[in-house]
């Protein structure tokens, strides 16, 4: 059975500090790794991942796939309240490139 | 920018009521989605649809049927609603190829009584 496991499940951190959110993956025929924002009703799209080892970046947030861990990280530095949010992180699997989604982090920024 | 419209926000409904969940797309993708979204549980795949006329079943079909009459739009159809289908209903498209990369809808939250 495909799995995707984020931790921790919630995490409440004050402004300016700088946060990992972790992302592990059990699947097979694996072809990419994605993270997504939910604010309040919809996920907007952060980043997607397909090599190990490079970096995406944008801002503040960046990410990075190890596909021999089987992992995925993404760190937020300078944290503001505006990345208060829920951060899910999806798998593309098989030939139907179905996506497979964690239970998503619920990271609480203090002001 | 892609605009994944969902038709409503809010939804109550009855045991046993018939309910339809429409999704509508303005970007001309080819894949469209339906998961529900419950605390501790995540997104999961309802159903998808890679064409016109198209369907694949997800993670938890069961209690549900979709319909894709025309490229645009997808619908989401519970048959007889129940308690344990209150849910978050989020809609979402894809151009299609490697790289799912998912535009979603604001979601519906249906709560059956």
């Amino acid at each position: 059975e495909d799995k995707v496991v984020q931790s921790p499940l919630s995490l409440v951190v004050h402004e300016g500090d700088t946060v990992t959110l972790n992302c592990s993956y059990e699947v097979t025929n694996f072809r990419s790794l994605l993270w997504y924002k939910q604010e309040k009703k919809a996920p907007t799209f952060l980043f997607m991942l397909t090599s190990s080892g490079i970096e995406k970046k944008s801002g503040r947030l960046s990410s990075i796939l190890d596909k021999k861990e089987l992992f995925s990280i993404l760190n937020i530095t300078a944290t503001q309240t505006g990345d208060s949010a829920v951060y899910l992180c999806a798998v593309e699997i098989g030939a139907n490139s179905k996506l497979t989604f964690g239970k998503g982090i619920t990271l609480s920024v203090r002001p | 920018d892609v605009k994944v419209t969902q038709s409503s926000r809010y939804l109550v409904k009855r045991t046993g009521e018939k309910v339809f969940l429409e999704c509508v797309q303005d970007m001309d993708h080819e894949n469209m989605f339906w998961y529900r979204q419950d605390p501790g549980l995540g997104l999961r795949l309802i159903y998808f649809s890679y064409d016109v006329k198209m369907k694949e079943k997800g993670d938890i079909p069961e209690g549900y049927s979709v319909s894709r009459e025309k490229k645009e739009r997808f619908s989401l159809i519970l048959e007889s609603a129940s308690t344990n289908q209150t849910s978050m209903y989020l809609c979402a498209s894809s151009l299609g190829g490697r790289g799912e990369k998912l535009f979603f809808g604001s979601g519906t939250q249906l709560s059956v009584l």
